[in-house]
């Protein structure tokens, strides 16, 4: 079956660290692949996909490249900000799965100090 | 554009008492989903729908309706609630003809005691 394992948190990083938050996924297709981002008290929002091997989603600064060999979506950022403290959460779909149903991962609680 | 809007914010509910959360969006999108976000656990597909008319069950359904008689809207009740509901709720919804991407509102916390 289709399953997002994530790094277990919370991560604290100072301002202006390399951030590193590993995904790793089991798909029984050719899924599409979803870092979200929450912020406190809202929603889930995209913050990058990548929809086939090799891809590299990428926006406000953070990258994730879709790797099938490794069955990863690593996401990464140069230079974290104080404004990035959130919840991030790795997620896939599955065209083949009715409703093309979302696998998410538990999230990783980010906190940066400055 | 409001995108996905959900009503209440928040909710306190006795034991055995029912609610309808309310999800509506504005984006003509045929999916639409509801969620339950548990502290520490991720999210849990509760229902979905691919259409009007057309609802399924997800991974965590018990204790749960929904209907959908409109694109728009994606009700969810709860009978008899129980404190083990006690959740933030989340309505989503995506386009199949794009990259599937969900678009999500921004929660109902709801506490049953």
């Amino acid at each position: 079956g289709n399953s997002v394992t994530q790094m277990e948190g919370p991560v604290t990083l100072s301002e202006e660290a390399f951030l590193t938050i590993n995904c790793t996924y089991t798909a029984t297709g050719y899924p599409s692949l979803f870092w979200y981002v929450q912020y406190p008290g809202e929603g889930l929002q995209l913050l990058l996909k990548a929809t086939k091997a090799d891809d590299k989603g990428s926006n406000k600064g953070f990258e994730a490249t879709y790797r099938k060999e490794t069955t990863s979506f690593h996401l990464e950022k140069g230079s974290v900000q104080v404004s990035d403290s959130a919840v991030y959460f790795c997620a896939l779909s599955d065209k083949q799965v009715s409703g093309n149903q979302f696998y998410f991962g538990t999230g990783t609680s980010l906190t940066v100090i400055p | 554009n409001a995108g996905v809007t959900q009503t209440p914010k928040f909710r306190i509910l006795k034991i055995g008492q029912s609610m309808t959360l309310q999800c509506t969006q504005d984006m003509n999108h045929n999916y639409m989903y509801w969620y339950r976000q548990d502290p520490g656990m991720g999210l849990k597909l509760i229902y979905y729908s691919v259409g009007a008319g057309i609802t399924d069950k997800g991974e965590v359904p018990n204790g749960y309706n929904v209907s959908r008689s409109t694109t728009e809207d994606f009700p969810l009740r709860l009978e008899l609630a129980a404190p083990s509901q006690t959740s933030v709720y989340f309505c989503a919804s995506s386009n199949p003809s794009g990259f599937y991407e969900q678009y999500f509102g921004p929660g109902t916390r709801l506490t049953v005691t």
